[in-house]
């Protein structure tokens, strides 16, 4: 079964430091891996996704995303955080199960940015 | 601003009560979702429409009953509900199912609170 594991449920840094956020995926075929924010008392919005054109993946408010088949991982990074960063954070892996997709998500980081 | 709009956006309900919680979308997608969504937790999926059909349902219990009218209208009828229901629903849609790789677009919920 595939599955993504976040590490850390919770990453604090300060304002204009880089922001690392660490996503594992466990797969048996090549993956589709996304990248979802949860802002206070919203829906979630999709802020990259890898789909196997290219492993490196730029995202919506500078996010990016590096897919490293060898690590399984699909770590989510950003230069320097501003405040409005400060949200919930979801990898999550998609699979066709007969004729539906699913999303399977992990468990979630919440990013808090400091002064 | 989300492309999938869910009514209300705030629910209060007694446990004999039933409502309908209402999704829409008009980006022409085929593939319709209900998650729900506990504090601190990831969306965990509950039904999967494709093509206005029921593809999946993740054993919900059957005081919740979704219905899709149209490729751009869901609904969830609740009825009998009981106080551990109380979370945030969401209502995603993506462009078809058999694409693993299409991204699901999500509204900002409902909350719902059980008294």
């Amino acid at each position: 079964a595939q599955s993504v594991t976040q590490l850390g449920s919770h990453v604090s840094v300060s304002e204009g430091a880089l922001v690392l956020l660490r996503c594992n995926y466990s797969s048996s075929v090549p993956p589709y891996l996304f990248w979802y924010v949860q802002y206070p008392n919203q829906g979630l919005q999709l802020l990259l996704k890898y789909t196997s054109a290219a492993t490196l993946v730029k995202g919506i408010n500078g996010f990016e995303a590096e897919f490293k088949k060898s690590e399984t991982s699909f770590h989510l990074t950003k230069p320097s955080a501003h405040m409005s960063d400060a949200a919930e954070y979801f990898c999550a892996v998609s699979v066709l199960t007969g004729t539906a997709s699913k999303l399977t998500f992990g468990t979630g980081t919440r990013l808090q940015v400091t002064l | 601003d989300t492309e999938v709009t869910q009514t209300p956006k705030h629910l209060v309900m007694g446990m004999t009560n039933k409502k309908s919680l209402k999704c829409e979308q008009h980006m022409g997608h085929r593939a319709m979702y209900w998650y729900k969504q506990k504090a601190k937790k990831p969306p965990e999926l509950m039904f999967v429409y494709s093509y206005e059909k029921l593809s999946i349902n993740e054993s919900v219990p059957s005081r919740f009953s979704p219905e899709c009218p149209n490729s751009s209208l869901l609904n969830l009828h609740l009825h009998a509900l009981q106080p551990e229901d109380s979370a945030l629903y969401l209502c995603a849609s993506s462009q078809d199912l058999m694409g693993a790789r299409q991204p699901q677009h999500f509204g900002d919920g409902t909350r719902l609170s059980i008294l």
